[in-house]
């Protein structure tokens, strides 16, 4: 597609329940990253996909978080046991690859957990 | 890892006026510099970029200095609009794996 999908808009889980969300690229994108942004405006990188392997995983917290990008399908983020800070609005984002590209963003996630 | 400071937090002006944002990094290796402006509930967009080997970039009324002697970068609007309101963010590119690091942004709140 020629934007970034991301699915669904919003996401109210109660505590302790899992989300799941999901990301589809622009086609042709190799590089799919995932961000977070809580309500202070900041973004907190999560993880990186190069395909379908993961290139940077340095800002996922192992504990909970998971993700994967396989052929043929969309990208996802999944939260077990969700825990009340992690309501934060959940940002994809595609690019070509290298160090010099412009990195295209999803309309994002609203994840509220209550 | 590279870390980015953004300043200043707001910035109110008047329409009509310049606006200036001022980033600085500190992962000399970092070769790419995007601009993003955010409305409110709205996704993150690309308004300008730079790469390190220019130092300075220009589209109509946005332009973005870079010095890398420094590792600080400017993003300076002039004319401004009303709907230039919104949150700006400075990035730059780490060199682990191709993320954006982001400065904390700036609320630019434009008044007619």
């Amino acid at each position: 597609g020629e934007e970034v999908a991301q699915t669904p808009k919003h996401l109210v889980r109660g505590e302790g329940q899992k989300a799941k969300l999901y990301c589809a690229p622009i086609k042709g994108h190799s590089y799919v990253f995932w961000y977070q942004q809580v309500l202070k405006n900041e973004f907190k990188f999560l993880i990186s996909f190069q395909n379908e392997n993961v290139f940077d995983e340095t800002g996922m917290p192992k504990e909970r978080f998971s993700a994967k990008c396989l052929p043929n399908s969309p990208c996802s983020l999944e939260i077990q046991a969700t825990k009340l800070e992690d309501s934060a609005v959940y940002f994809c984002a595609s690019s070509q690859g290298n160090m010099n590209t412009e990195a295209f963003f999803g309309q994002g996630t609203r994840l509220t957990v209550v | 890892g590279e870390n980015v400071e953004q300043h200043p937090s707001t910035l109110s002006v008047q329409e009509g006026d310049s606006a200036v944002i001022k980033c600085t990094y500190s992962d000399s290796a970092s070769n790419y510099f995007p601009w993003y402006k955010q409305e409110l509930g709205k996704r993150p967009q690309l308004i300008i970029d730079i790469r390190s080997n220019v130092g300075e970039k220009k589209d109509q009324r946005i332009a973005v200095t870079l010095n890398k002697t420094a590792k600080h970068f400017s993003l300076h609007i002039t004319e401004t609009q009303p709907e230039d309101s919104a949150v700006y963010f400075c990035a730059a590119i780490s060199n682990s794996g191709y993320a954006l690091n982001f400065g904390k942004g700036t609320s630019l709140l434009v008044t007619p």
